[in-house]
């Protein structure tokens, strides 16, 4: 598509339970890029996929987060045990190369009670 | 390690004044440069991007930035703004060799009839 398509918009938990949020590039992009915004500013680099392999993952906490860019499905971002800090919007990115700009999806709002 | 500063955090204006708002970064080395709008309840959208050349940079809308290496600077500007505007506004740095940007906290901008 010609959007970054992320489903789904709002994600209520309750601490403890699983999320998992889904990301489709726009068509023929090569990298997708995860970022989580906390109270509207500061937005926090997750990931980076070149396809469907890890490019940079150093903003990933590791215990409880898990990534994932499959051949064919959207990409994925789960959260295993959820904390109420994992409150926060989460936004996709796609680019078509490594130096090109960065589209982003909608986001999605993540609310851990 | 990388940082965006965005010095005003919330800006007022009428409609027809002129904006200017700060972006500044501590990376020494080649980066790519880029402002973003954030409309209330929408995506992020890039307003323009600096990567080589000429350091005066227009965007839609009649935005434009200016690249100042001396000064580690890449302030937005735009000589007239509409109720429109109203927005949050983010700088974004990318250093080159890494993929994933380092963003600025934000400024919200309100433009009043």
């Amino acid at each position: 598509g010609e959007e970054v398509a992320q489903t789904p918009k709002h994600l209520v938990r309750g601490e403890g339970q699983k999320a998992k949020l889904y990301c489709a590039p726009i068509k023929g992009h090569s990298y997708v890029f995860w970022y989580q915004q906390v109270l509207k500013n500061e937005f926090k680099f997750l990931i980076s996929f070149q396809n469907e392999n890890v490019f940079d993952e150093t903003g990933m906490p590791k215990e409880r987060f898990s990534a994932k860019c499959l051949p064919n499905s959207p990409c994925s971002l789960e959260i295993q045990a959820t904390k109420l800090e994992d409150s926060a919007v989460y936004f996709c990115a796609s680019s078509l190369y490594k130096n090109t700009e960065a589209f982003f999806g909608q986001g999605t709002r993540l609310t851990v009670v | 390690a990388q940082s965006v500063s965005q010095h005003n955090h919330h800006v007022i204006l009428s409609e027809a004044a002129s904006l200017e708002l700060g972006c500044n970064y501590s990376y020494g080395g080649t980066v790519n440069l880029f402002w973003y709008v954030q409309y209330p309840g929408q995506h992020l959208q890039l307003l323009l991007k600096y990567f080589s050349g000429d350091p005066l940079v227009k965007g839609i809308k009649g935005f434009e930035a200016e690249f100042i290496k001396s000064k580690f600077s890449f302030n937005l500007r735009k000589p007239s703004v509409q109720w429109s505007d109203t927005a949050e506004y983010f700088c974004a740095v990318r250093e080159t060799g890494r993929r994933a940007l380092t963003f600025g906290s934000g400024t919200r901008l309100q433009v009043q009839p």
